[in-house]
């Protein structure tokens, strides 16, 4: 079954350290999103890429960065981590340019210490 | 930036009892969309609505998307100790962006 994948599922990091967080998607969808979540905020969008090559900033994207080199992977940079990222993130993946239905992966913990 | 305003922020039902929740916005919206997210794992999809005025079912849940394309609402009629979790609703704009609800936490009394 077609499914989308996070990980690591938790993550300890030190302030000032670099960060990846891997999201991989076998739904060959074209749309591929990150969004971090704090009480009280829901969901917010850092970055989206509607294709390979193709990456847009979203509302939180300061401090954090994305590249997208194939259809199924959009990994989350987090150049230096501060500990205002600590956070859960939602990787979320949906097929064609303008579709709305977004599938979720199951996030990531990370914490900034 | 465009935000949606939820409510009610949490609820305290008892088994049984039918949910209302509902979302709005000064802005219009093309789509609306209800996701449900249990702990330590990601939203899934619960009902999307397409057009002002439609009301669609998915088993005991209906949500309506408002005829001024403002709002929308989400109903839970009996409910049973599995619906507990957190209720987002999302809403499309005109610049094809999902704009994100704050979430309803749904919690059962035993």
């Amino acid at each position: 079954d077609a499914e989308i994948t996070q990980s690591p599922r938790h993550k300890i990091t030190e302030t000032g350290r670099q960060v990846t967080l891997a999201c991989h998607q076998t739904w060959n969808h074209n749309n591929m999103f990150w969004y971090r979540q704090d009480l009280g905020h829901g969901l917010r969008l850092i970055h989206y890429s509607y294709g390979v090559q193709d990456t847009n900033k979203g509302e939180v994207s300061d401090g954090y960065s994305v590249s997208r080199s194939n259809t199924e992977d959009l990994p989350l940079t987090l150049e230096s981590a501060a500990s205002s990222q600590t956070s859960v993130y939602f990787c979320a993946s949906s097929d064609g340019r303008l579709t709305d239905t977004q599938y979720f992966g199951p996030g990531t913990r990370l914490t900034v210490l | 930036g465009q935000q949606l305003n939820q409510s009610p922020q949490s609820m305290f039902i008892q088994e049984g009892e039918d949910v209302s929740m509902n979302c709005t916005s000064s802005s219009i919206f093309n789509t609306w969309l209800w996701y449900k997210q249990d702990p330590g794992e990601g939203p899934v999809l619960l009902i999307a609505l397409y057009k002002a005025g439609e009301l669609t079912s998915n088993g005991r849940l209906t949500a309506q998307f408002g005829i001024t394309r403002k709002d929308s609402f989400l109903n839970i009629s009996a409910s049973i100790p599995s619906d507990v979790g957190i209720y987002f609703c999302a809403g499309m704009d005109s610049n094809y962006q999902l704009i994100w609800g704050a979430g309803t936490k749904l919690i059962i009394k035993p």
